[in-house]
């Protein structure tokens, strides 16, 4: 069975601090995809990145760091000097392989409630 | 712009009534997804189809929730009869294989039952 942690409920940062938010992933699976979305306070989920189980390099994007390690099961998502449009709920997930029956399924964390003030 | 389309986009209805949402997943996807997210529950998966079959529904009340592919541009969830507790909103996401498992949402429907 997979499972997804995200163990902060909430993050609350002044504009420009950077802000690190943790997910922790338990799969059995060899083959496995991990994801972060982003859900602002309009309500669309919004896809951010993927990451499949074989591809261990961290990826930046802009103010966005993303830095998977399968050695402790983590997928963390760091957001350099944040800013207030940055507030919204992030979600992290994960999907097994592509070749199993249920490929695509993707179990969600409980999200992490990002707060950034001005 | 591919983007999936959910309708309606907010409902208000009565207890008892048939809700019916609709979805369009993007072209050339083949795997659709129903979601639920509530403020208790989070984001719940209530059924997912592949090639318009069918995958998983085990999420769904059987007892009042229903959910179809009538042709791979449209996806359906319908309640009947509604009650209060369903009031959540309702996504509808598609992937496919080429996305490497990435599914991609909607916009939500808003359900209000009182």
């Amino acid at each position: 069975a997979q499972k997804v942690t995200q163990a902060q409920t909430e993050i609350s940062v002044v504009e420009k601090e950077d802000v690190t938010l943790d997910c922790v992933y338990e799969t059995r699976d060899t083959t496995y995809y991990l994801f972060w979305y982003k859900q602002p306070p309009s309500g669309e989920l919004v896809f951010l990145i993927r990451r499949n189980s074989f591809d261990e390099q961290n990826e930046i994007s802009g103010r966005y760091s993303w830095n998977f390690q399968k050695s402790t099961s983590s997928f963390n998502f760091t957001i350099t000097a944040s800013q207030v449009v940055d507030s919204a709920v992030y979600f992290c997930a994960l999907s097994e392989g592509a070749y199993r029956s249920n490929a695509g399924k993707s179990t969600f964390g409980d999200g992490t409630t990002l707060t950034v003030k001005p | 712009d591919a983007r999936v389309t959910q309708t309606p986009r907010h409902k208000v209805t009565e207890m008892g009534q048939e809700v019916t949402m609709r979805c369009q997943p993007i072209l050339g996807h083949n795997t659709v997804f129903w979601y639920r997210q509530t403020m208790m529950q989070g984001l719940e998966l209530l059924a997912y189809f592949r090639n318009r079959a069918p995958l998983d529904d085990s999420g769904m009340p059987k007892d009042r929730f229903s959910a179809e592919m009538p042709d791979a541009t449209l996806a359906t969830l319908k309640i009947q009869p509604s009650e209060p507790r369903d009031s959540a909103v309702y996504f509808c996401a598609s992937g496919s294989g080429q996305s490497g498992n990435t599914i991609y949402f909607g916009e939500g429907s808003w359900l209000t039952v009182v």
